[in-house]
This record gives C-alpha cells, sequence and structure tokens, in this order.
C-alpha cells in the first residue's frame, strides 16, 4: 500500500530564506514521488518528480528534492523564498501501475515580507 | 491551448438539484481521474477512467456517476445535490506508462451547495 505524511500543516518563512517542506511516503516498492503546488484559487502545477534515476531531483522556480530510501523521505528545499512561493503544497505518490495517485494533505507555506 | 479545461469554473445551486461538470484535454493522455478537494484542501481521488473504461471508484455516493464517452472526456453528473457536496471538483489526466506518469489538473470547479 501507498500513502503519504506531509510532517508540517503550516510552514511560515521570511522572504529570502530557506524552505524546507517535509514529506515521508510509504511504499510497498520503488516509488514515483510528486511535489505539487496549489495558488490560490489555482489549479495543482507540477513542481518536480522522483521516478528511480538521480535521487535529488530539481524542478521549477528553483525547488528541489532529496529522495532518502532509508528516511523514507521527499522533503522539498528551496534555498532562498519569494513571496510568490506562498502557496499549498502536496507531496504525492503514484500508484503502482499509476492508475492512482496518493495526496498527502498539504502544507501552507506562508512567506513574510 | 489549456491542456485540461472543465467547465463551469463556479457552480451555485440549490440542494436537490443535479448538475454536470465538464472535462476535456487535449494532451492525448489515456487516464482521467476526478478529484474532490474540501475546505482543509485535503484532495481525495473520486474516479478514474482508462481509455474510456471506469479503473477506480473509491467510495463515492451513487448520486454521483463519471461518463467517459471517449478518452479525451470526462464529465461528472452529481444527482440530488447535498450541502456536503460543496467543495471544489478538480478534474486530471495523465498517461500510464513508466516515465510519463505525473498529473496535470483543471483549474477546478468550485461547488456551492446552499
Amino acid at each position: 500500500a501507498q500513502s503519504v505524511t506531509q510532517l508540517d500543516s503550516h510552514v511560515s518563512v521570511s522572504e529570502g530564506t530557506p524552505v524546507l517542506l517535509r514529506c515521508n511516503y510509504s511504499s510497498s516498492y520503488s516509488p514515483s514521488l510528486f511535489w505539487y503546488v496549489q495558488h490560490p484559487n489555482k489549479g495543482l502545477q507540477l513542481l518536480l518528480k522522483y521516478t528511480s534515476a538521480a535521487t535529488l531531483v530539481k524542478g521549477i522556480n528553483g525547488f528541489e528534492a532529496e529522495f532518502k530510501k532509508s528516511e523514507t523521505s521527499f522533503h522539498l528545499t528551496k534555498p532562498s523564498a519569494h513571496m510568490s512561493d506562498a502557496a499549498e503544497y502536496f507531496c504525492v505518490v503514484g500508484g503502482y501501475n499509476f492508475n492512482k495517485f496518493y495526496f498527502g494533505s498539504g502544507t501552507k507555506l506562508n512567506v513574510k515580507p | 491551448d489549456t491542456a485540461v479545461s472543465q467547465t463551469p469554473k463556479y457552480l451555485v445551486t440549490q440542494m436537490g438539484n443535479d448538475k454536470s461538470i465538464k472535462c476535456e484535454q487535449n494532451l492525448g493522455h489515456d487516464t482521467m481521474y476526478w478529484y474532490k478537494q474540501d475546505s482543509k484542501k485535503f484532495l481525495k481521488i473520486m474516479f478514474s477512467y482508462n481509455n474510456k473504461e471506469l479503473i477506480i471508484n473509491e467510495t463515492v455516493p451513487n448520486r454521483f456517476s463519471p461518463k467517459s464517452p471517449d478518452k479525451a472526456h470526462l464529465n461528472l453528473h452529481i444527482n440530488s445535490l447535498e450541502l456536503g457536496d460543496s467543495a471544489v471538483y478538480f478534474c486530471a489526466s495523465s498517461q500510464v506508462r513508466a516515465g510519463h506518469e505525473k498529473l496535470f489538473f483543471g483549474s477546478g470547479t468550485q461547488l456551492s451547495v446552499l
């Protein structure tokens, strides 16, 4: 079975400081993992995905995530937050045949000026 | 061109009414989905269709009936709307093939049942 746990429902950072959004996954096989971002009143946009290639994955807008099998984690990071990064972020694991995607409960990122 | 488009964007209706939400994707994907996002932003899959065939039906009330006339369209019809149906409904599509799996989302339909 697959599942995803996002450890923080809210994260607040100051503009220009690093961002860390935490995600742990559970999967009975080698997973495909994704991060999606949802800006207010918008649909979801793919930030990045991991599919058993390089463990450090670079995405759009300066975000990256590192797959750590030993820790079953796929945390999302960004060196320097921008005001436009304020949004809801979802960690997602792909099901065995990719017919199903399991979403975490989301982390709301607030960026203070 | 919008990859996954759903209409309407907003839907306000009375309890007991029947309403439909339409979704179309022009990406050539073989799988389409309906997700429900509640007020706490939690996303829950409702249905998944692969090449017009229903493959996932997640304990959704019978009042919800998806219809896929072709693999580019997946519509959602809701009968006898209830207050608890108020949510944002997202259509999505993907190509179910290793290396190509990722979800493309529509912009959502905000349903308000009064």
